[in-house]
């Protein structure tokens, strides 16, 4: 059964360093997302993806986020200048193509743990 | 705000008995409810209820939508060891594509 895959699986960087996680979404899906879970927390949405532009962001996605889909597989996070808070487990999801009036379910990924120190 | 609330947050019951989780929601026009299973990683997806009062079902687990009382259940029965996991709701908005998900609740099954 297709799957949607992400590396690494855990990250360990440095406060203001930069980092890019990775996805690869179900094939013929054509939308893309990124949560996050902070450790005991809910998981929460960060951005949406389609047609290959951004078409919903949280107030979380600020300016140092930013998403691309370089090539016809990958789909990719990255945050410019990493800070303490942005510690958590970032979820990759992807849904596939919408049937009239049918919201479409999303798939996630298995996570990349992110730790900043 | 939107608002999506899961009872119990936790829960410690026995192999073979049958339980019931609850999601409740408060959110500006409501699309969708979704149920995830959540083990050591990826919430896998369950179900998306809809529609009020039509059942869903996969094997022993089973959930239904309330839109008036605003809230889901999600029942498993012959609970087995493997059932073992944070199971997640989450509510979508129309005109949004974001899930808003709930805190989860923690279902141990004991041998």
């Amino acid at each position: 059964e297709p799957e949607v895959t992400q590396t690494p699986s855990h990250q360990v960087t440095q406060m203001g360093q930069e980092v890019i996680l990775r996805c690869v979404p179900i094939s013929n899906h054509l939308y893309f997302y990124w949560y996050r879970q902070i450790l005991g927390q809910k998981v929460e949405f960060l951005v949406s993806f389609y047609n290959n532009e951004i078409s919903e962001k949280s107030e979380i996605f600020d300016d140092q986020f930013s998403v691309e889909r370089p090539d016809g597989s990958n789909f990719t996070l990255k945050i410019r200048s990493t800070k303490l808070e942005d510690s958590a487990m970032y979820f990759c999801a992807s849904s596939p193509p919408r049937l009239a009036g049918t919201p479409p379910e999303q798939y996630f990924g298995p996570g990349t743990r992110l730790t900043v120190t | 705000e939107d608002k999506v609330v899961q009872s119990p947050l936790s829960l410690v019951v026995h192999e073979g008995d049958t339980v019931t989780l609850n999601c409740s929601y408060e959110v500006t026009n409501f699309r969708s409810l979704l149920w995830y299973k959540q083990e050591k990683k990826a919430p896998t997806f369950l179900f998306m209820l809809t529609s009020s009062g039509i059942e869903k079902k996969s094997g022993r687990l089973s959930s239904i939508l309330d839109k008036k009382e605003l809230f889901s259940i999600l029942n498993i029965t012959a609970t087995q060891t493997g059932d073992s996991a944070i199971y997640l709701c989450a509510v979508i908005i129309q005109g949004a594509q974001k899930l808003v998900f709930g805190q989860g609740t923690r279902l141990t099954i004991n041998p």
